[in-house]
C-alpha cells in the first residue's frame, strides 16, 4: 500500500496567488482530514470527510480556504488569495471506519511558503 | 473546547535511560487517545492508541497509559535509543461524535549516543 499521497511536497508562492493542495487517501478508507501544523499553534484540524461528504469545516480560517472532495480517491485544499500567514505545513491523513479503535494514516504533507 | 498540553516541550537524555513523556487534556469525555511520533520533515506514525475503556498498551518499549478521569496520559520509553530521537505528539479524539482529533504541540526528544 502506497500510504496517504500528497502533492505537491513543497510549494513556494507569492502573496495573492491561489495555491491548491492535494490529497489521495488510502485505498478503502472513508474518512479524510486536513490538518496544518505551525510552530505557534502546532497541529489543527482544517476540516474533515466522511463518504466524500464535508462533515466538519469548522477549523477552516477564513473563506479563503476551501476543500472538496469530489471521488473517494481524491481531496483538494484551495487558498485563494494566500497570505504570508498561511505558511505551515498541511497534512492530510485518512482512516476506515468510526471505530474508536481506528488511527488515522498522516501523509507526508506539504510545505507551503506564502512570500 | 478540548485543549492538550505535553510536558516537557523538550528533552534531551543519555541513551539507555528510561523516560516519561506527559500528556493532559481538559475534557475528559473522549473517544480515545493516541501517541503519534514525528520525524523531521515527516508525517506522523500511529504508535499506540488507548481507547476510553482501556487503561494502557504496550508496544515494545513503549507503554502509554491513560487516566480518563483525571485527564492525563503518560508514553514510557524504557532503554532509550538513539533512533528514538523524534517529536512525541499526543492527540485525543473527543467525544459529541466528532472524529478529528485534538493535538498538543508535543515533546522533541533527543537520546544522546
Amino acid at each position: 500500500d502506497a500510504g496517504v499521497i500528497q502533492s505537491p511536497r513543497h510549494e513556494v508562492t507569492e502573496m495573492g496567488q491561489e495555491v491548491t493542495l492535494r490529497c489521495k487517501p488510502i485505498s478503502g478508507h472513508n474518512s479524510l482530514f486536513w490538518y496544518r501544523q505551525t510552530m505557534m499553534r502546532g497541529l489543527e484540524l482544517l476540516i474533515y470527510f466522511n463518504n466524500n461528504v464535508p462533515i466538519d469545516d469548522s477549523g477552516m480560517p477564513e473563506d479563503r480556504f476551501s476543500a472538496k472532495m469530489p471521488n473517494a480517491s481524491f481531496s483538494t485544499l484551495k487558498i485563494q488569495p494566500s497570505e504570508p500567514r498561511d505558511s505551515a505545513v498541511y497534512f492530510c491523513a485518512s482512516k476506515t471506519g468510526t471505530s474508536v479503535a481506528e488511527t488515522q494514516y498522516f501523509g507526508p504533507g506539504t510545505r507551503l511558503l506564502v512570500l | 473546547k478540548q485543549e492538550v498540553t505535553q510536558i516537557p516541550a523538550a528533552l534531551s537524555v543519555p541513551e539507555g535511560e528510561n523516560l516519561v513523556l506527559n500528556c493532559s487534556f481538559t475534557d475528559s469525555a473522549i473517544y480515545n487517545l493516541q501517541w503519534f511520533r514525528q520525524d523531521p520533515g515527516k508525517g506522523l506514525t500511529s504508535l499506540l492508541l488507548i481507547q476510553s475503556s482501556q487503561r494502557e498498551q504496550t508496544s515494545g518499549r513503549l507503554n502509554a497509559s491513560l487516566d480518563k478521569s483525571s485527564g492525563r496520559s503518560t508514553l514510557y520509553i524504557a532503554a532509550s535509543q538513539p533512533g528514538d530521537s523524534a517529536t512525541y505528539l499526543c492527540a485525543v479524539r473527543s467525544g459529541g461524535g466528532a472524529d478529528g482529533l485534538t493535538f498538543g504541540k508535543g515533546t522533541h526528544l533527543i537520546i544522546q549516543p
